[in-house]
Parts: C-alpha cells; sequence; structure tokens
C-alpha cells in the first residue's frame, strides 16, 4: 500500500528533552512537509523540503530541526527550545510544488505531549 | 504571506440539505485550489482539486471556482451526519520576497449535519 506513516502514534515526554518524530513516505514524492496544529487552529508549516538534502524553514521553524537525507524520510526533531511542544504534529508530501502537483497528502500524525 | 479566509463555524444543517462552504484569498494569482476534510481528532483529507473557473463535480461534492472574486466555494449535496467535520481550504504561495513556496491553509469551517 502506499502512503505515508507517521509514529509513534502518540508520545509523551518531559519537558528540556529533545523528541524525533518519524515520517516516512512511499509514494515517490518529491516534497515534503510538516506542520503542527493546536486545539482548534488551522495547521502551521514548520519546515518543508522540495528535494533530498535540502529543506527551507516554514513559519514557525523556531525549536524545530528537519534531515532529508533520502527521498522516502522526513524526521523532525522537537528541541527543548521550542516554548510550547504539545501539539497535533502532520506530515505531508507532495509530488511537486507547481499547479497540480500541490496536492499534498497527509500522514496519521503524531500526537505529542510534553509535561 | 498569502491569506486565506474561512468562517469559523460552525455550520449546521439538517440531514439531506445541501451544506455552502465558502474560502476566500488574497492572492490574486493562485492557480489551484484545494479542499480538505478532517475529522476529529484525525488528520486532513484531499477531498477536491480545482485549477480553472467554474465548477468540478464529483459524486455529493461540488467545488466553485470564481478567480475575479477571489472566492472558492464546496457545495456538499444531500448531506450525511457522516459529512460532519471541519473543512479546510488551501491555496499554494510562491512568494518572491521570502522564497517560501507552500500551501496555506485556512482555519476551517466546521460543519455539522444534524440527523
Amino acid at each position: 500500500d502506499g502512503g505515508i506513516t507517521q509514529s509513534p502514534k502518540y508520545l509523551f515526554r518531559k519537558e528540556g528533552q529533545n523528541v524525533t518524530l518519524s515520517c516516512e513516505q512511499n509514494l515517490n514524492h518529491d516534497a515534503m512537509y510538516w506542520y503542527r496544529q493546536d486545539p482548534g487552529q488551522g495547521l502551521r508549516l514548520i519546515y518543508y523540503s522540495q528535494i533530498v538534502n535540502d529543506f527551507q524553514k516554514g513559519d514557525i521553524a523556531e525549536g524545530y530541526s528537519v534531515s532529508r537525507e533520502k527521498k522516502e524520510s522526513f524526521p523532525l526533531t522537537v528541541t527543548s527550545a521550542q516554548k510550547n511542544p504539545t501539539a497535533f504534529y502532520l506530515c505531508a508530501s507532495s509530488t511537486g510544488l507547481a499547479g497540480r502537483y500541490y496536492e499534498q497528502y497527509f500522514g496519521p500524525g503524531t500526537r505529542l505531549t510534553v509535561t | 504571506q498569502k491569506e486565506v479566509e474561512q468562517n469559523s463555524g460552525p455550520l449546521s444543517v439538517p440531514e439531506g440539505a445541501i451544506a455552502s462552504l465558502n474560502c476566500t484569498y488574497s492572492d490574486r494569482g493562485s492557480q489551484s485550489f484545494f479542499w480538505y476534510r478532517q475529522y476529529s481528532g484525525k488528520s486532513p483529507e484531499l477531498i477536491m482539486s480545482i485549477y480553472s473557473n467554474g465548477d468540478k463535480e464529483d459524486g455529493r461534492f461540488t467545488a466553485q471556482l470564481n478567480k475575479a472574486s477571489q472566492y472558492v466555494s464546496l457545495l456538499i449535496r444531500d448531506s450525511q451526519p457522516s459529512d460532519s467535520a471541519t473543512y479546510l481550504c488551501a491555496v499554494p504561495g510562491e512568494e518572491e520576497d521570502t522564497g517560501r513556496r507552500a500551501l496555506t491553509f485556512g482555519s476551517g469551517t466546521r460543519l455539522q449535519v444534524q440527523p
């Protein structure tokens, strides 16, 4: 089955710890994205990557880091510098970044709780 | 940053009625538009894409695009309780000043279909 997987589904961490969220896709998509969603809020872009070994900051990149060493994988690290890390984290991918290739498909999400 | 505006709702319609969801966008140059459905606690699911003025129909869903007025709407015919969800409008943004290239999402309209 083609799709996007995120793990874990739920993650609990203590304040001050870094945590890495996994995102893998087997759709052969070039572009991948990370969003954050807070209760009752819209999606906010954290980072995105158009191609392997390249990524750009989104609107709320502070306190987060990413890597794109393989086309299939785009892990997100939530560092201790992120002031309010508790949120629902969504990974998405698309064929590219033009016209109809902007169609993004989302993984199931990771719900992170930091106490 | 480009803006995408949606009425947060909730929009309440009786079962069997037509639900009309609206979205306005600020970038007159936008060429593609997307509607996502998000059930509570789940990730967004792409349900419609539209690239040219006019209507596009897919089953009970019709997307309507009016580029001159900068709005896109989603009509759901014969609404069912299972359609109760938040509907997100998304528009690509390619900003020359920041280099940002990604979808901008509206905050979503919550639809409630009453049995």
